[in-house]
Order: structure tokens, then sequence, then C-alpha cells
């Protein structure tokens, strides 16, 4: 089973600050990496899918980078209605989950 | 628009099974796989199992061959989750979710299940 470590486990920002969320697997999972935000109560919602790629209506401060075992997401500037818990995803190998990165507002 | 709406919060005790619906609309039901996903309190998303809405073929888990059985309705857009034995590790919030191409979306709003004596 490919193992996704998130980092860090809780991110403190501003609102308008630089987030940058890591994500590394046990293994090579080529591009097949997804980034969902999950606020309390509702669904999770698809951000970024295949490494890079926005899903639909996905404003364009969400951005995601990496390759192999080596994941990141960026919010450029984050909004209030930013701050949630993240999650990373892969595909390549059945589908396994990270632990979530908690974004919170300092 | 594109939706999943879940049936509502269970209590079960040890050993019992619980059922958990999962409506689609917005879109041709038997186009998409539907995914089951669960996270216990404290604890990663975890990947229960599929099924093809358009033959009805289904895939498990490991995790949960023998206590999992994922069914579909066609005729109602409606996927379904049985969770049979029961234990407090069961405790979760259940997610369906739509495979759009190769990636979950969207996702319905969860349903809570409790097990407790």
């Amino acid at each position: 089973e490919i193992v996704l470590t998130q980092s860090p486990a809780t991110l403190s920002l501003s609102p308008g600050e630089r987030a940058t969320l890591s994500c590394r697997a046990s293994q090579n999972v080529g591009s097949f990496l997804a980034w969902y935000q999950h606020k309390p109560g509702q669904a999770p919602r698809l951000l970024i899918y295949d490494t890079s790629n926005r899903a639909t209506g996905i404003p364009a401060r969400f951005s995601g980078s990496g390759s192999g075992t080596d994941f990141t997401l960026t919010i450029s500037s984050l909004e209030p209605e930013d701050f949630a818990v993240y999650y990373c995803h892969q595909r390549s190998s059945w589908y396994t989950f990270g632990q979530g990165t908690k974004l919170e507002i300092k | 628009q594109v939706q999943l709406v879940q049936s509502g919060a269970e209590v079960k005790k040890p050993g019992a099974s619980v059922k958990v619906s999962c409506k689609a609309s917005g879109y041709t039901f038997s186009n998409y796989a539907i995914h089951w996903v669960r996270q216990a309190p404290g604890q990663r998303l975890e990947w229960m199992g599929w099924i093809n809405t358009g033959n009805g073929d289904t895939k498990y888990s490991q995790n949960f061959q023998g206590s999992l059985t994922i069914t579909r309705d066609t005729s109602a857009s409606t996927a379904y989750m049985e969770l049979r034995s029961l234990n407090s590790g069961d405790t979760a919030v259940y997610y369906c979710a739509r495979l759009n191409g190769v990636y979950f979306d969207p996702w319905g709003q969860g349903t809570q299940v409790t097990v407790s004596s």
C-alpha cells in the first residue's frame, strides 16, 4: 500500500499570506496525485488532479506541483474561505489518502 | 448541478449491519462509478470499494472483504453501502463519491455511523 505523508500537520497563517502544503509518497506515484479541501460538515471538494490541473471552478490561487514522490499544494494568497483541512490522494495503486493538513487562521 | 445526497446518521449496536444510501442527481447515473470512503475519528480517509453503476460489478478493499456489499438501483439513481458485523472500529463518517474520470468528484455530504452498545 502506498502511504502518503503530509506536512505540516497544522499550518497557521493569516489571510493574504502564501500557504505551502507538502505530500510525500512512500512509492513513486508518477503524476497521479490529487488534492481535496474539506470543511467541517461538508463534502470534500476536488481542487487539483494529476498533480497540477485545477478542477472545474477552482480559483487560480490554488496550484499544484511535483512528481514521483514529492508534491506541493500552494495557495498564493489566502482568502478567509480557504481555512480548512487539505488531503492529498493517489490513484497510482488503488486509492490512498494523506492524513491531512489543517490550515488555520493565525 | 451534479450532486450526491446521502442518507442520515445511524446508531447501531455491535454485531449489527448498516446500509447507507447515496442518491445521485444532475447526471446520467449509470455512466459513472460510485466509490465509498470512510473516515474514523482521528484517522485518515480510507477507501472501501466501488461499483460500476452500469453493470453492477464491484471491487472491495481487502480490509472489507466479507463484510462490505455495495449495490445500486439504476431506476432510483442510488447506490448503497452495507457493512455487516459492526464493531466500535466502524464508527466513522461514510462518504460516497463519483469517479469523475479518475478522481472523486463530487462527494456526498457524509453519513455518521456510530457503533455503540
